[in-house]
């Protein structure tokens, strides 16, 4: 069974520029996660989903970033315009609504550098 | 509000040496539970463990095994026999709302180094 699966793995943009991250995860897991992970820290939670509805968005600087996730199934995470801050491994992860308990698959994440 | 606190940023050890990592947490919540994920190199979060707060018997798997004392609000990770594979960064982590898709808070990790 295929993984939580992320594109791109890396990423290089210039200040200012927009960014979108996909992310499929694996078959049948209603609940999708974006987390933010800066160099030397844990995960932090920017986004949670079940099925297509949005949860728990507290953490998702609304600013310059959004979220989407059409028909319950892939994910798009957008930066626009992105920061020198934004410079980042962004994961992905998913989980079954029920017992689930927190078991969360992670994808391979994406590294963002922004110049 | 919760948080985890592992205070080893860093270990370094030699192959077939055994090694604990600790982990700390609090939240006034009674009802949590508690996970251990293993990142290598390659970037994805694999899941190791969760205990939930009510279960405090101890638990080993293989070379893995796991101390939860909820009297130090402590969850610490032992392996045992170290290998070169266990190379890793170490993520403590504590969730507060069981029975639904749970929020997970980390620490901020333990890096283990194992050499030869």
């Amino acid at each position: 069974e295929a993984g939580v699966v992320q594109s791109p793995r890396y990423k290089i943009i210039e200040k200012k520029q927009p960014v979108a991250f996909w992310c499929n995860p694996i078959s049948g897991h209603n609940t999708l996660y974006w987390y933010l992970q800066n160099l030397g820290q844990g995960p932090e939670l920017l986004i949670r989903y079940e099925n297509e509805e949005a949860v728990d968005d507290s953490q998702l600087p609304k600013d310059r970033f959004s979220a989407e996730r059409l028909k319950g199934v892939d994910s798009t995470l957008k930066i626009q315009p992105a920061e020198l801050g934004d410079s980042a491994v962004y994961l992905c992860a998913s989980s079954l609504v029920a017992g689930g308990l927190g078991e969360q698959f992670f994808g391979p994440g994406t590294r963002l550098t922004v110049l | 509000a919760q948080k985890v606190t592992q205070a080893q940023t860093e270990i370094s050890v030699v192959e077939k040496e055994d090694v604990t990592l600790d982990c700390v947490y609090e939240t006034r919540d009674t009802t949590y539970y508690l996970f251990w994920y293993k990142q290598p190199p390659s970037g994805e979060l694999v899941f190791l463990i969760r205990r939930n707060s009510f279960d405090e018997q101890n638990e080993i798997s293989g070379r893995y095994s796991w101390n939860f004392q909820k009297s130090t609000s402590s969850f610490n990770f032992t392996i045992t026999a170290s290998q070169v594979v266990d190379s890793a960064v170490y993520f403590c982590a504590l969730s507060v709302k069981p029975g639904t898709a749970s929020k997970l808070t980390f620490g901020t990790g333990t890096r283990l180094q194992v050499t030869l």
